[in-house]
């Protein structure tokens, strides 16, 4: 079955450290995304990607980066991690070939930055 | 910028109680996305309306979009434990894939 995944699950890491999460999907879907959910806040837009060699800033993209080699991977980097970066990450995936189509969600990733 | 604002934030339920949640937008919605979240976990995608007046069914839980599209409303009949997480609404509001979400309702259910 096609899936989307991401790795780790957890991550302890240390203020300045650099810090990157990774997000595979199996769909062949063009757009791929990042989130992150923080209580009071929801979910809010990190970065997104239409296709590969394709990357948009989101919401909240200060202090993160990504990038798009294939269609497959949308690897997200803290480029030196700070305690606000504290979170939980979800990666997803939609076809963007149709108005209207819903995106599929990974497990998350739970960041600490210590 | 459009927003998504759900009530209630969290409700607590018996076991075989029917209950309600609302999402109401901003703006006009072209498109409006149902997702449960269970705790720790990423969002299960539930249901998807995009026309004003629509309504959709999967087991127990019903979703409806109303006439001006700028109100959707989750209901769950004879509500079980397993239907207890987050349940977040969901829409793109620029058309561009760009989803915007509400801050989710929390529901629990009593057994």
């Amino acid at each position: 079955d096609a899936e989307i995944t991401q790795s780790p699950r957890h991550k302890i890491t240390e203020t300045g450290r650099q810090v990157t999460l990774a997000c595979h999907q199996t769909w062949n879907h063009n757009n791929m995304f990042w989130y992150r959910q923080d209580l009071g806040h929801g979910l809010r837009l990190i970065h997104y990607s239409y296709g590969v060699q394709d990357t948009n800033k989101g919401e909240v993209s200060d202090g993160y980066s990504v990038s798009r080699s294939n269609t497959e991977d949308l690897p997200l980097t803290l480029e030196s991690a700070a305690s606000s970066q504290t979170s939980v990450y979800f990666c997803a995936s939609s076809k963007g070939q149709l108005m209207n189509t819903e995106a599929f969600f990974g497990q998350g990733t739970r960041l600490t930055v210590v | 910028s459009q927003e998504l604002e759900q009530s209630p934030q969290s409700l607590i339920v018996q076991e075989g109680k029917n209950l309600t949640i609302n999402c109401t937008s901003s703006k006009t919605l072209y498109g409006l996305y149902w997702y449960k979240q269970k705790y720790g976990e990423g969002l299960i995608f539930l249901m998807m309306l995009q026309k004003g007046g629509e309504e959709k069914s999967h087991e127990k839980i019903t979703a409806k979009l109303d006439e001006k599209k700028q109100q959707s409303s989750l209901h769950i009949t004879a509500s079980q434990p397993s239907h207890a997480g987050i349940y977040l609404c969901g829409a793109d509001p620029s058309g561009t894939y760009k989803y915007i979400f509400g801050t989710g309702t929390r529901l629990k259910v009593l057994a």
